[in-house]
């Protein structure tokens, strides 16, 4: 079965610029979530995703923005870039059972680069 | 508000040698517990979770953790390491409402 898949893998973007990356689930998993991992640093959450409608967000200024689609793959978008933006975005996707989180599964991640 | 915290930023470890990681949790509910694994230019990799039940999880790769509720302290251990074992380690906490705190996570270095 395959995992949890992301592109690109890695890009590079200019300060000020819009920047969409994408996640598909794993087969059967309704729920998605958006990760920054700074170097150095755990991941921190940002949003999360079930059946098409956020469940929860983290400490991210409004640049930041998601959507799920009907297949429940998702976008992650980030507007007005800034160098503190460069880092390593996981998605992370669950089988949601009732409103519990019983483990999720993370994609290899796409490495932004902001100059 | 749940937090991780990691005791150490880095253990070093001779091969072969047992090896523990230190996480200690905070949150005012019942809470799920993780250890994820991160090689290096990777995504994570799920080690083992504590969800209810037994207090001493078995994971991959040989790796167990034992969750201790008085101590809030979900340490991680491996008696035995292998220099494949080189990679950053994260302790997670989520209280079941769909999202994870991870820790700041420990370097593990296999020395030979």
């Amino acid at each position: 079965d395959a995992g949890v898949t992301q592109s690109p893998t890695h890009l590079i973007k200019t300060r000020g610029q819009h920047v969409t990356l994408r996640c598909s689930p794993i087969s059967g998993h309704k729920s998605v979530s958006w990760y920054q991992q700074v170097l150095g640093q755990g991941p921190q959450f940002i949003f999360q995703y079930y059946e098409k409608e956020e469940r929860g967000r983290g400490n991210f200024p409004d640049r930041f923005s998601a959507r799920q689609f009907p297949n429940y793959s998702s976008e992650l978008n980030v507007n007005a870039l800034l160098l503190g933006d460069s880092a390593l975005y996981l998605c992370a996707s669950a089988w949601n059972r009732d409103r519990g989180i019983y483990e999720q599964y993370f994609g290899p991640g796409t490495r932004l680069t902001v100059t | 508000a749940q937090s991780v915290t990691q005791l150490d930023s880095q253990v070093p470890v001779f091969e072969e040698a047992p090896v523990e990681l230190r996480c200690n949790y905070s949150s005012s509910v019942s809470v799920y517990l993780f250890w994820y694994v991160q090689y290096p230019n990777q995504g994570l990799q799920l080690l083992l979770k504590y969800l209810s039940g037994s207090t001493l999880v078995k994971g991959i790769n040989g790796f167990e953790a034992e969750f201790n509720k008085s101590q809030t302290s979900f340490h991680l251990r491996k008696p035995s390491v292998h220099i494949s074992d080189t990679a950053e380690y994260f302790c997670a906490v989520s209280d079941r409402d769909d999202k994870i705190i991870f820790g700041k996570g420990t370097r593990l270095h296999i020395l030979p």
